[in-house]
């Protein structure tokens, strides 16, 4: 079965450092990538998203992720973090043939301090 | 741009009672729309895929009797929970695609439904 981890549950850093979140998933085939921002009290917001080309992806807000395909990684990248980007982020995958199905991370919780 | 609205926003019920969670698209037509469980700390779990105008398919594990979809319209899909127990007290979140649930389309989230079962 298809499944998607993420490395962190929690992380706590300080503005202007920068931020890297891993996502790793377990499946054979062809698959499309996502990142999602969940802003406290808010609903679920597309970041970016991989299908093909570029393997460097580039989203809002500055952030960006980088999908390996050898070692089955999509791992979200921004170089300096905003107090603003305190929120919850999901890695999310879905088969390239899966009718949109998406498999969720448990998601990462990032706090960002002044 | 794609618009996901959910109502209500929180329900509180009695145990046995049925409750109905409305997902609307706001400005586009949904062919397809997701339902998710989120747990509390936990991720969100696909419960059932409705395409308009058919019936919804549902993921393992989950009861079709119990979570009813019906997907009426291209912008408008409900989820009823029927004879609601404590253990049925969640976070549902509704999701929609502007297109066929193929390849290349995004979901667009609304904001939730926490749902208490008392």
């Amino acid at each position: 079965a298809q499944s998607v981890s993420q490395h962190n549950h929690h992380v706590i850093l300080s503005e202007a450092a920068s931020l890297e979140l891993g996502c790793n998933y377990s499946y054979g085939g062809t698959v499309n990538l996502f990142w999602y921002v969940q802003y406290p009290g808010q609903h679920l917001q597309l970041l970016l998203k991989y299908f093909s080309g570029d393997p460097l992806v580039k989203g809002i807000k500055g952030f960006e992720a980088e999908f390996i395909k050898s070692k089955f990684s999509f791992n979200l990248r921004k170089p300096s973090v905003q107090w603003s980007d305190t929120a919850e982020y999901f890695c999310a995958v879905t088969p390239a043939n899966s009718w949109g199905k998406l498999q969720f991370g448990a998601g990462t919780q990032v706090v960002v301090t002044p | 741009g794609a618009v996901v609205s959910q109502h209500p926003s929180w329900v509180i019920c009695k145990s046995g009672t049925s409750v109905k969670i409305e997902c609307r698209s706001l400005d586009f037509q949904a062919t397809t729309m997701f339902w998710y469980r989120q747990f509390p700390k936990q991720s969100l779990m696909l419960m059932a895929t409705s395409n308009e105008g058919s019936k919804a398919t549902y993921e393992q594990g989950v009861e079709k009797d119990k979570f009813l979809i019906n997907h009426a319209s291209l912008t408008l899909s409900t989820l009823t929970v029927t004879s609601a127990h404590p253990e049925d007290s969640s976070f549902y979140i509704c999701s929609a695609t502007g297109g066929l649930a193929g390849v290349r389309e995004t979901q667009y989230f609304g904001p939730g439904t926490r749902l208490l079962v008392l």
